[in-house]
């Protein structure tokens, strides 16, 4: 149990494009997705939390119009990078929690790399 | 702000050999979680560590928290090459309004078990 599946792995985009990156949780409900950002050889950084049916609450320094997070349901969040650009590749990761109380034992997905040409 | 400190970033070991990751962090908290990571892949969790004093082992990895101390270790006894990969560890600072549930990560050890 506990499988978070993320879509697309990879992804290679132009300059000024806008990608969409999918997370599911497909066997439990998430009530609570993160979306973290990872560069080579570094930490986790984490971009965003978002609750199903409201709005993200974004980490200082993240803009929340260039990372736009949609939590439609409790089984789906998307994080679109909009207009992006080389500075934004990086490997983008989601995890999701499944309740907002006891410990946060988050599952995370595989991860998507994106690199923007 | 939490700070999440790991020591050593970077591990090189022989096959057989023990050695111990350190994760101190700034701030009080009694929910520590250590993930593994192999290259161009996403985090595995390996322990979860919810109480001062909470050991928890998994074929050659230990895992304890003294939260006191503010210290989380992760020790590999007799490495094998199977276990060379970043270990994270993460901390979840206790329940404060809005900041519940948010992780905050250690820079990650690189290790690398060699014959």
């Amino acid at each position: 149990g506990a499988v978070v599946s993320q879509h697309p792995s990879w992804v290679i985009c132009k300059s000024g494009t806008s990608v969409k990156i999918e997370c599911r949780s497909l066997d439990f409900q998430a009530t609570t997705m993160f979306w973290y950002r990872q560069f080579p050889k570094q930490s986790l950084m984490l971009m965003a939390t978002s609750n199903e049916g409201s709005k993200a609450t974004y980490e200082q320094g993240v803009e929340k119009d260039k990372f736009l997070i949609n939590h439609a349901s409790l089984t789906l969040s998307t994080l679109t990078v909009t207009s992006a650009h080389p500075e934004d590749s990086s490997f983008y990761i989601c995890s999701a929690s499944r309740t907002r109380t006891g410990p946060n034992i988050q599952y995370f997905g595989a991860g998507t790399r994106l690199s923007v040409l | 702000e939490l700070k999440v400190e790991q020591n050593p970033l970077f591990l090189s070991m022989q096959e057989g050999k023990n050695y111990t990751i350190y994760c101190n962090y700034s701030t009080t908290s009694d929910r520590l979680y250590w993930y593994r990571q192999d290259p161009g892949k996403s985090l595995e969790s390996l322990f979860v560590l919810l109480s001062n004093g909470a050991v928890k082992q998994e074929g050659r990895l230990m895992a304890s928290l003294d939260t006191k101390a503010r210290l989380s270790t992760l020790h590999i006894t007799a490495a094998v090459h199977d276990l060379s990969a970043t270990y994270f560890c993460a901390v979840d600072p206790e329940h404060s309004g809005t900041s519940y549930g948010k992780l905050t990560f250690g820079q990650g050890t690189i290790l690398t078990v060699h014959p």
